[in-house]
């Protein structure tokens, strides 16, 4: 069974820091991972799929990368604004194509 | 419309009640799913829906849960009998295939559920 975890559970930062927020999966038999922004009470906004050929994804400030063999992917935000403050989740998806998720990552990007 | 869209958006019911929560996929879409949010918690899958093939309902919680897609498109997820640890948000989510194929998954708002 896949399980996704989530380093760190939360994080406070000065604006203009760069971050990476951190995902780990037991079974490096996916297809894809995505990463999704959710802002309080709202739903989840994708916001990067990588492909289990591809090692990263660029979009803007953020770049997503993917280590199958270890089990990894991060998240890199560049020059954090407060308007990144939100729970970023990262979803594994494998055989059964059901994403499976982590608890996320709660940021707050404070000016 | 152009996203995923459920209904209600919050629902408060008393313990012991049914209650019906309705997701209408972006049109075209064979995957739909249907996940739980607990406060504090992780998304926790409930059932997954591809094209005319049977449900994967291996996250269903207990036999008072239950789901259809009605003609590959509108979803609607049952709760008989309600009780108060199914308070949480209900979340849909759809993709033009399956989530494995590569394709994004799209959610939507969600369905807070408060069992009283």
């Amino acid at each position: 069974k896949q399980e996704v975890t989530q380093i760190p559970a939360a994080l406070s930062v000065p604006e203009g820091e760069n971050l990476v927020l951190n995902c780990s999966f037991t079974d490096s038999a996916i297809y894809n991972l995505q990463w999704f922004r959710q802002d309080p009470g709202k739903g989840l906004t994708s916001l990067l799929l990588i492909q289990s050929s591809q090692r990263e994804q660029t979009s803007g400030r953020l770049n997503a990368s993917l280590d199958k063999s270890s089990g990894r992917s991060t998240l890199y935000i560049a020059a954090s604004q407060p308007g990144d403050s939100a729970t970023y989740l990262c979803a594994a998806s494998g055989g059964s194509y059901i994403p499976t998720f982590g608890r996320g990552t709660s940021l707050i990007v404070h000016p | 419309g152009a996203g995923v869209s459920q209904s209600p958006s919050n629902k408060v019911t008393e313990k012991g009640k049914d209650v019906e929560l309705r997701c209408d996929p972006i049109s075209g879409h064979t995957a739909l799913y249907w996940y739980r949010q607990s406060l504090g918690q992780g998304l926790e899958f409930l059932i997954y829906f591809q094209g005319n093939s049977a449900p994967d309902k291996s996250g269903l919680p207990s036999d008072r849960f239950s789901a259809e897609r009605t003609g590959g498109s509108v979803s609607t997820l049952t709760i008989q009998r309600t009780q108060q640890e199914d308070s949480a948000v209900y979340l849909c989510a759809s993709s033009p295939a399956g989530g494995g194929s590569g394709n994004t998954i799209y959610f939507g708002e969600g369905s807070w559920l408060t069992v009283v």
